[in-house]
């Protein structure tokens, strides 16, 4: 069944630490999405990507680095973590259009 | 200025037919709307889209006014599954640069038993 998955589901960093988020999709999409929220807000989007090799800043970049290696694959890095990045990350997928795959999420606490 | 307003939160009895609506005076001729929900511990997920009329899935149903200023996302016989927070959303058919969705805080739908 074609899904989008995230890995780790949850994680606990130490402030000015490295953390790297890992999406995988299955759904043979050329675009991929790394969206953040925050409690009690819609989401953001932070990178996106429609080829491999390929990223692109969303509305909210600052802080973060994407990864694209393969079509299946996106990566989202945070070099020095920080407190104001603790939220929920969530990875998408789709084919162009705008009925996106989501995978269930990342929580992500920064202490 | 955003582009869509729902109400913030609506409350509904299983079984019933429950209705959100959304209003988006500005709506480009170009532009969608998109409906999602996203449920407690899991990413959002794509309900239905239309551009103007009356659109029907399994999952729901959607109305757009004649101006297309407001739309209607339409339930029949909710259950405590349904309990979610739906966004609508308005965007060219590819997102516009980037083929980019942007939600906004959506409509909190309770649910009682």
């Amino acid at each position: 069944e074609a899904a989008v998955t995230q890995s780790p589901r949850s994680k606990v960093a130490v402030t000015g630490g490295k953390v790297t988020l890992s999406c995988h999709q299955t759904n043979n999409h050329d675009y991929m999405y790394w969206y953040r929220q925050d409690t009690g807000h819609g989401l953001r989007l932070i990178h996106y990507s429609y080829v491999a090799d390929s990223t692109e800043k969303g509305d909210i970049p600052d802080g973060y680095k994407a990864s694209r290696p393969s079509q299946e694959n996106f990566s989202l890095i945070l070099e020095l973590a920080s407190l104001s990045q603790t939220a929920v990350y969530f990875c998408a997928s789709s084919d162009g259009g705008l009925d996106y795959t989501f995978g269930s999420g990342t929580r992500l606490l920064v202490i | 200025l955003a582009k869509t307003t729902q109400p913030p939160s609506m409350e509904a009895y299983e079984g019933q037919e429950v209705n959100v609506s959304c209003s988006h005076t500005n709506i480009a001729t170009s532009e969608y709307i998109y409906w999602y929900r996203q449920v407690p511990h899991q990413g959002p997920q794509f309900i239905i889209q239309g551009y103007k009329d009356y659109v029907v899935n399994e999952v729901a149903s959607l109305f757009i006014s004649a101006d297309r200023k407001l739309s209607t996302l339409s339930l029949p016989w909710v259950s405590l599954r349904d309990a979610a927070v739906y966004y609508c959303i308005v965007t060219d058919r590819y997102g516009g640069s980037g083929n980019k969705l942007i939600f906004g805080t959506g409509t909190l739908l309770s649910v009682k038993p």
